[in-house]
Parts: C-alpha cells; sequence; structure tokens
C-alpha cells in the first residue's frame, strides 16, 4: 500500500523558513516523480512544486519560484520542500503527492495522496 | 501560463447525469486527469490520461477531451459523489489544476 506521510508544518512568521519532509512507502520510490500540491484554507488545489526520479529537474509554479526548493533523498525515500520568504499567501494545506506512472511526462498525473501538513505564515 | 477553467458549481439530481467541463486552449491536444476532493480528505484521482479509470473508481465516472472541452461524466449520480471536481493537466514543464467544480446531487 502506498503511503505518504507529511511533516513539519507549523505557524512561521512572515519571511521566516521551514522545511516540510513527506516520507514514503510502498512503492520503488526512486522510479517515481512526486509533487507538492496546496490548499489554501477554503480554496482549491495549487500546484507547487514537481521533482523528478533524480532531482536533478524540479519545476516550480510561478508563485513560488525562487523561494522554494524541492529535493529527494532516494535512500530514505523522502522528499522535501524547503520554504523561505514565507508570505501570508503561502497559508495552505501541502499535500505530498506521487505520479501515477515511473516519470513524467505530458501525461504526468497523480494517484496517491498524502493526508496534508498545514503551514500558517502569520505575525 | 496555462489556465483551465470549470464552473464553480453543478446541480445534478439523483440518479439523473453530471457533466462537469474543464476548459483551456486546445486542451484536447493534452492529456486531462479528474481528482474528487471530500471535505476534510485528500484528493482522490477518477480519471486519468482523459478516459481512464482507475481501479476502485466505479464505472459511472467517466471521461472525455476534445477541442477546448474536457468533460467528466458520473452517470446514475449518488449522493456520495457529492464532492469537489478538480481537472489537471501538464503544460510546458508545470502541472495546472482548474478552479474545481462544486457537485451537489439534491
Amino acid at each position: 500500500e502506498v503511503q505518504l506521510l507529511e511533516s513539519g508544518g507549523g505557524l512561521v512568521q512572515p519571511g521566516g523558513s521551514l522545511r516540510l519532509s513527506c516520507t514514503t512507502s510502498g512503492f520503488v520510490f526512486k522510479a517515481y516523480a512526486l509533487s507538492w500540491v496546496r490548499q489554501a484554507p477554503g480554496k482549491g488545489l495549487e500546484w507547487v512544486s514537481v521533482i523528478g526520479t533524480t532531482g536533478d529537474s524540479p519545476y516550480y509554479a510561478d508563485s513560488v519560484k525562487g523561494r522554494f526548493t524541492v529535493s529527494r533523498d532516494n535512500s530514505k525515500t523522502t522528499i522535501y520542500l524547503q520554504m523561505n520568504s514565507l508570505r501570508d499567501e503561502d497559508t495552505a494545506l501541502y499535500y505530498c503527492a506521487k505520479g501515477g506512472e515511473p516519470g513524467y511526462s505530458s501525461a504526468w498525473y497523480i494517484d496517491s495522496w498524502g493526508q496534508g501538513t498545514l503551514l500558517a505564515v502569520s505575525s | 501560463s496555462y489556465d483551465l477553467a470549470q464552473p464553480p458549481s453543478v446541480s445534478v439530481s439523483p440518479g439523473q447525469t453530471a457533466s462537469l467541463t474543464c476548459s483551456g486552449d486546445e486542451l484536447g491536444s493534452k492529456y486531462v486527469s479528474w481528482y474528487q476532493q471530500k471535505p476534510g480528505q485528500s484528493p482522490v484521482l477518477v480519471i486519468y490520461q482523459d478516459s481512464r479509470r482507475p481501479s476502485g473508481i466505479p464505472e459511472r465516472f467517466s471521461g472525455s477531451n476534445s477541442g477546448n472541452t474536457a468533460t467528466l461524466t458520473i452517470s446514475g449520480t449518488q449522493a456520495m459523489d457529492e464532492s469537489d471536481y478538480y481537472c489537471q493537466t501538464w503544460d510546458n514543464r508545470t502541472v495546472v489544476f482548474g478552479g474545481g467544480t462544486k457537485l451537489t446531487v439534491l
């Protein structure tokens, strides 16, 4: 059974930093791209970032580019999201999500989601 | 950036067919996936690559994609189908979600 467990959320002041983790199990971690997707309270899903199998081709939403960095440790089957220069509008539930097929392509989709970890940015 | 447009809400009577649309420029040339999200829960994949249904998803869920519009069709809608639904595609190295449609079954 695929499991994705996010951690690291919390309350941070504007301008602060935080690192989220997503620990996984139940699949061949190194074969799949993984993504971070967030959802602000009462709002829709917003894609944040995706990282490929080797970690050398991450992509980011314009809203976080230059502030957030995604990485992965294949030996620990874990991905991370380093978030810097946090803003009020980054407040959201952050989901870790697994690609549905090995690698990624224009046909990429998400077949598994974690339960999310909550980030609140407020002074 | 690429945008996907979804109607904010759709209503359907139990047992009837619900059609949820997702629109984007030349969307038919891209692959579309659909996710169902119930309050307080994580999203669940219901359709991927336009029309493929994951194991465990009821046959009443189907999808199509042509021109500028992708459609999620729920045949014989049940009360349990009342949820938010999001479409998703991939464009120029980014993942794009639609704004979501709240399906009400009444």
